[in-house]
């Protein structure tokens, strides 16, 4: 059973670009949740998905938006990159109903 | 907004020591509550949990003690190894079954050997 998987691992940006975030779910695991964890903070839910679907939003801007494939991969999109969106994005995903979230190593975007 | 925030940012231990890591949380309503690892460089990983009908879950080596009455969560590490470093998180969710988190700031655990 292989974990959950990130990429890139590192990425750097400027601000005003676009920039994409890729996911990879543990085996059987439909639903699939991201987080930014800012330097020194707790995760901050971002989204999550089932099924393709957007099934909860936390509070961020419409600039942050996200998709769900058919083999439960997921990307998280975000346009109009700021400074403070530098941060580490996490995804996890989980088997709904069930409450452990399995976390990937993160994505450590750095916007300039 | 309500928040889940941790007492101590730091705690420093020797091997072999039990510690205890607290959290305050403000959500009444929360329902459920979890306990993450995260080591350096990792995503957080899920330690244990508890629900608001309970008032102590244990694991191995590991304890959670839930106090509703003061919002209070806390995390106790029998025999604190090396391996233990990391920054711990609580976190809370609301009912209804949607198990979204939401995490507290965290504290840093150091192990010196």
């Amino acid at each position: 059973e292989t974990g959950v998987t990130q990429s890139p691992t590192h990425l750097i940006k400027t601000r005003g670009q676009q920039v994409t975030l890729r996911c990879s779910s543990q085996s059987g695991h439909n639903t699939v949740s991201w987080y930014q964890q800012a330097l020194g903070q707790g995760p901050q839910f971002i989204f999550q998905y089932y099924r393709e679907e957007e099934n909860g939003r936390g509070n961020f801007p419409p600039r942050f938006s996200g998709l769900q494939f058919p083999n439960y991969s997921s990307e998280l999109n975000v346009n109009a990159l700021e400074l403070d969106d530098s941060a580490l994005y996490l995804c996890a995903s989980s088997f709904p109903g069930y409450n452990e979230q399995f976390f990937g190593p993160g994505t450590r975007l750095t916007v300039l | 907004g309500e928040s889940v925030g941790l007492h101590l940012p730091t705690l420093s231990v020797q091997e072999g020591d039990n510690s205890i890591i607290n959290c305050a949380y403000s959500n009444s309503a929360s329902d459920y509550f979890i306990w993450y690892k995260q080591e350096s460089g990792k995503g957080p990983q899920f330690i244990i949990d508890i629900r608001s009908n309970m008032d102590k879950r244990q694991g191995q080596r590991v304890t959670v003690l839930l106090n509703k009455t003061v919002k209070h969560l806390s995390l106790q590490i029998a025999a604190t190894q090396p391996g233990d470093s990391a920054v711990y998180f609580c976190a809370e969710t609301p009912p209804g079954g949607s198990y979204i988190p939401t995490f507290g700031r965290g504290t840093s655990l150091i192990v010196h050997p």
